[in-house]
């Protein structure tokens, strides 16, 4: 088992829907929580970061994260083409690795159709 | 804040070469990290710097890697007898000391091996 998974995609929304995207880890003490959006050809760019269990809301973002069940989410309202994207989970604290560094998720590919 | 600046940011070398990178860490962060990234995958954690010291490795830092940050600011990664496998992008991210803090990523160094 991936210590980090989520589902490769291709995602396909149309301009205006709801994109989910989904990311499950495999370790409890694990304690933070991030999603970064990464354009082709680019390096990884940071858009939420989360802590606690329940939502946190950032523009048309909002990461959820339910620690019981090993799961966090992001949600993009009113998706746009520019949000066209690959989105890495990334989890910080992965008993395996060390505390300070993160285990990705191999992303998922994001595309929002005009 | 000028961000995390990576150089150069393509690298194409003969196998068997050594090569070296630098980073450059957004200027308040006293930590630094490398990853490495082949496509398709998210990036996977090499080391970790607090100030000048290198505090973490990954078993996948083989002997023909090696990481400096001197004085605490910039950090080189060099890669000796450059392999096939070698081919990547290798990634600087820099953060705050605070348990919470995000990792910030420079733009990369892409390194072909011919």
């Amino acid at each position: 088992q991936k210590e980090v998974e989520q589902n490769s995609g291709p995602l396909s929304v149309p301009e205006g829907a709801i994109a989910s995207l989904n990311c499950t880890y495999s370790d409890r003490v694990s304690q933070s929580f991030f999603w970064y959006r990464q354009y082709s050809g680019k390096s990884p760019e940071l858009i939420m970061s989360i802590y606690s269990n329940g939502d946190k809301e950032d523009g048309r973002f909002t990461a959820q994260l339910n620690k019981a069940s090993q799961y966090v989410s992001l949600l993009i309202r009113d998706s746009q083409p520019s949000d066209s994207a690959t989105y890495l989970c990334a989890v910080k604290g992965i008993t395996s690795g060390s505390a300070r560094q993160l285990t990705f998720g191999s992303g998922t590919q994001l595309t929002v159709l005009p | 804040d000028t961000g995390v600046s990576q150089d150069p940011r393509h690298k194409i070398t003969k196998r068997g070469q050594n090569v070296t990178f630098r980073c450059d860490p957004i200027s308040e962060h006293n930590r630094l990290y490398w990853y490495r990234q082949t496509l398709g995958q998210g990036p996977e954690f090499l080391t970790y710097f607090q100030n000048e010291a290198q505090l973490e490795k990954s078993r996948l830092l083989s002997d023909r890697f090696s990481a400096e940050r001197p004085k605490g600011s910039f950090s080189t990664l060099e890669i000796q007898r450059t392999e096939q496998g070698d081919s990547a992008m290798y990634l600087c991210a820099s953060s705050g000391l605070g348990a919470d803090q995000p990792q910030h990523f420079g733009d990369g160094t892409r390194l072909s091996i011919l």
